[in-house]
C-alpha cells in the first residue's frame, strides 16, 4: 500500500521568503510522486512528478522537490514566495500502474 | 500538456433528481479515468476507477447504484449522481491517465461544483 503524509495544513511565508511544504510518502515499490496545486473552485494542475530519473526535479512556477530515499521525503520547496503562490498544494504517490494516492493538502499563504 | 475537460463545472439541482457530469481526454486516449469528490477543505477521495470496456470498480464505502459510472469509450467517462440528495453536494474532479514522456500520468480536470437543493 502506498500513502502520502503532508506536514502542516496551513503554511504562511510572507512575500519573498523561502516556501517549504513536507511531504513523506510510504510505498513497497519504488515510486512515483507527485505535486499539485489547486486554486479556489479549479482542478489540480500539475507543478512537478519524480519518475525515477533525476533526485532534484524543477517544476512551473519556480518549484522545486527533492525526492530523498533515505527520509522517505519529497518536499517542495521555492526561494522566493509570490501572493500569486498562495493556494492548496498536494503531494501524491503512485506505483505507476494504479491510482494515484493524496495526502491532506497544505494550504499556503503569502503574506505582503 | 494534456488536457481534461469536465461538464459542466457547475450545476444546481433539486433533491431527488440525477445528474450527469462528463469528462473528456482532449489530446491523447485515456484506457482509465478516476472519480474524485472534494469536500470543503479536504483532500480528494477516490470514489472509482473505470477502465474503457468494463465495469467501474468503486471504492469502499461509495454506492455504486447511486453513483453511476460509464467509460463507453478512451476518451469519454461519465459519472451519474441519481436521486441526488444535499449530502451529495461536493466537488467532483474527474482524472485520465495517460503516457506523458513513457511514464503514466494522471491528468486532472477542473471539477463540478455540484448543489443539491
Amino acid at each position: 500500500a502506498q500513502s502520502v503524509t503532508q506536514l502542516g495544513s496551513h503554511v504562511s511565508v510572507s512575500e519573498g521568503a523561502l516556501v517549504l511544504l513536507r511531504c513523506n510518502y510510504s510505498s513497497s515499490v519504488p515510486p512515483y510522486l507527485f505535486w499539485y496545486v489547486q486554486y479556489p473552485n479549479q482542478g489540480l494542475q500539475l507543478l512537478l512528478k519524480y519518475t525515477s530519473a533525476a533526485t532534484l526535479v524543477k517544476g512551473i512556477n519556480g518549484f522545486e522537490a527533492e525526492f530523498k530515499k533515505s527520509e522517505t521525503s519529497f518536499h517542495l520547496t521555492k526561494p522566493s514566495a509570490h501572493m500569486s503562490d498562495a493556494a492548496e498544494y498536494f503531494c501524491a504517490v503512485s506505483d505507476g500502474a494504479n491510482d494515484m494516492r493524496f495526502g491532506a493538502g497544505t494550504r499556503l499563504t503569502v503574506k505582503p | 500538456g494534456a488536457v481534461v475537460s469536465q461538464h459542466p463545472s457547475r450545476v444546481i439541482c433539486k433533491s431527488g433528481t440525477s445528474v450527469k457530469i462528463e469528462c473528456r481526454s482532449l489530446d491523447f486516449q485515456a484506457t482509465t479515468m478516476f472519480w474524485y469528490r472534494q469536500f470543503p477543505k479536504q483532500s480528494l477521495m477516490l470514489m472509482a476507477t473505470s477502465n474503457e470496456g468494463s465495469k467501474a470498480t468503486y471504492e469502499q464505502g461509495v454506492e455504486k447504484d447511486k453513483f453511476l459510472i460509464n467509460h463507453a469509450s478512451l476518451t469519454l467517462s461519465t459519472l451519474t449522481v441519481t436521486s441526488a440528495h444535499p449530502e451529495d453536494s461536493s466537488f467532483y474532479i474527474c482524472s485520465a491517465r495517460g503516457l506523458a514522456g513513457g511514464i503514466n500520468t494522471q491528468y486532472f480536470g477542473p471539477g463540478t461544483r455540484l448543489t443539491v437543493l
